[in-house]
């Protein structure tokens, strides 16, 4: 099956740093991925769709200059989480949507990410 | 607000029973689809139905789809110990592949 990686698993930083996620298709091309995060025990919420070679576009309530979003190529997509806060600690996932089955998105295995 | 919503349960079975969950959404969809979760971890894609279906099985997984009452189940029959996970159903709410999750229900299977 498609293979989806997000790099890191796991980060831990400080308040008012910057973290960058990177998520990769491994052996098909993606036009199209999402950005979801996760509390503990809770559903996924989506975040932002991540666009190649355009802006992202971003759900309602979801800060766009908190959330800085790449899509440099069809293989891979960035989330870069800007001057984070302890409540930006979460779970986040990406998806991405293969173009030659469109119907179905395959996950990333997540970035824990803490801020002290 | 999320579109599709399971109802709230945490199910706890032994080895070789069923398992059944439900997933009501709110609007018209073109398909829903199942994932699996285990714990701190990515989704795998179990099964897509899409409006026109009725029901589907993928091996031991039986999916049905009521547009009439806007309701999905998940059965997952002959559970075994490495079934124990979370399970989200999810529509394509927002349109363009943009899901809407439920809850989720999670699923301890008792070897």
């Amino acid at each position: 099956g498609a293979v989806v990686s997000q790099h890191p698993s796991r980060v831990i930083c400080k308040s008012g740093t910057s973290v960058k996620i990177e998520c990769r298709s491994l052996d098909f091309q993606a036009t199209t991925m999402f950005w979801y995060r996760q509390f503990p025990k809770q559903s996924l919420m989506l975040m932002a769709t991540s666009n190649e070679g355009s802006k992202a576009t971003y759900e309602q309530g979801v800060e766009k200059d908190k959330f800085l979003i790449n899509h440099a190529s069809l293989t891979l997509s960035t989330l870069t989480v800007t001057s984070a806060h302890p409540e930006d600690s979460s779970f986040y996932i990406c998806s991405a949507v293969d173009l030659r089955n469109t119907d179905t998105q395959y996950f990333g295995p997540g970035t824990r990410l803490t801020v002290l | 607000s999320q579109q599709g919503e399971e109802d709230p349960q945490a199910l706890s079975i032994q080895e070789g029973e069923n398992a059944t969950m439900n997933c009501s959404y709110k609007t018209s969809i073109n398909n829903l689809q199942w994932y699996r979760q285990n714990s701190g971890r990515g989704l795998v894609h179990l099964i897509l139905i899409r409006s026109n279906e009725r029901e589907k099985h993928s091996g031991r997984l039986r999916v049905t789809l009521d547009t009439s009452k806007k309701s999905s189940s998940l059965l997952i029959t002959a559970s075994r110990a490495a079934d124990t996970a979370s399970y989200f159903c999810a529509t394509d709410y927002y349109g363009n592949n943009r899901l809407a999750f439920g809850k989720g229900n999670q699923v301890v299977v008792i070897p």
